[in-house]
């Protein structure tokens, strides 16, 4: 399986502030997801990122607030735009892997803003 | 509300077995998934299923799939207090070609001495 790399591992940010978050696989991947966990809570997919295309967002989820790069085949980031204390939560990037059955995670991201 | 259900706590004893359980709402799901989520760190898969597979073990670790109830658990043998840790499982629906996982809401197990 590709090994995910991702970072910051967590930021403290002032709120009105932007995070990009980056997301580095160790090998090329055709899709990479970025998924949401608010405090105490399940995880949330946010959006969808194909390299060479647009990012496809969940409902309650848009571009301005949540814009995605991926500009190759083993990179991606999640910029959280306009940063609010609501945005407090840890952010993941995923792929699949194993033939497209396995799906991994990275680390995370743990953002508090305040 | 969520598609997929997890009981929130479960408290066990060191060295009994732990079984987790989670319902799931979507028959065409594909593949299901266990994770372990620890304080502080990000996802860890622990093991999946193919929807065509109703067991899999692997180690200490034993997946039973209920396709007509939409039932899926992970038996957790020998528990060790390492084994402390939320654990979610997901489904990844077969309308969906991309590999979007649907969670339930972690089912918090903490293993006591």
């Amino acid at each position: 399986s590709a090994v995910i790399s991702q970072k910051p591992s967590r930021d403290i940010c002032q709120r009105g502030t932007s995070l990009t978050i980056q997301c580095q696989v160790d090998s090329q991947v055709t899709m990479m997801f970025w998924y949401r966990q608010q405090p105490g809570q399940s995880l949330t997919l946010i959006a969808t990122a194909n390299q060479g295309s647009e990012a496809t967002y969940e409902s309650g989820f848009v571009i301005d607030k949540f814009p995605i790069s991926r500009p190759n085949l083993t990179f991606s980031t999640l910029t959280v735009s306009n940063l609010s204390p609501e945005d407090s939560s840890i952010y993941l990037c995923s792929h699949l892997g194993g033939e497209n059955t396995e799906a991994f995670f990275g680390q995370g991201t743990r953002l508090t803003v305040v | 509300g969520e598609d997929v259900e997890q009981s929130l706590f479960l408290s066990v004893r060191e060295g009994d077995s732990s079984v987790i359980n989670c319902t799931y709402t979507d028959s065409s799901s594909t593949y299901l998934y266990w994770y372990k989520q620890e304080p502080g760190a990000g996802l860890q898969l622990l093991t999946y299923i193919f929807s065509n597979m109703d067991m899999k073990q692997d180690q200490r670790l034993t997946v039973l799939l209920n396709k007509k109830d939409k039932h899926l658990s992970l038996r957790i043998a020998d528990t060790q207090t390492g084994d402390s840790a939320i654990y979610f499982c997901a489904e990844r629906m077969a309308t969906d070609s991309w590999g979007k996982l649907q969670f339930g809401a972690g089912t918090q197990v903490v293993v006591t001495p």
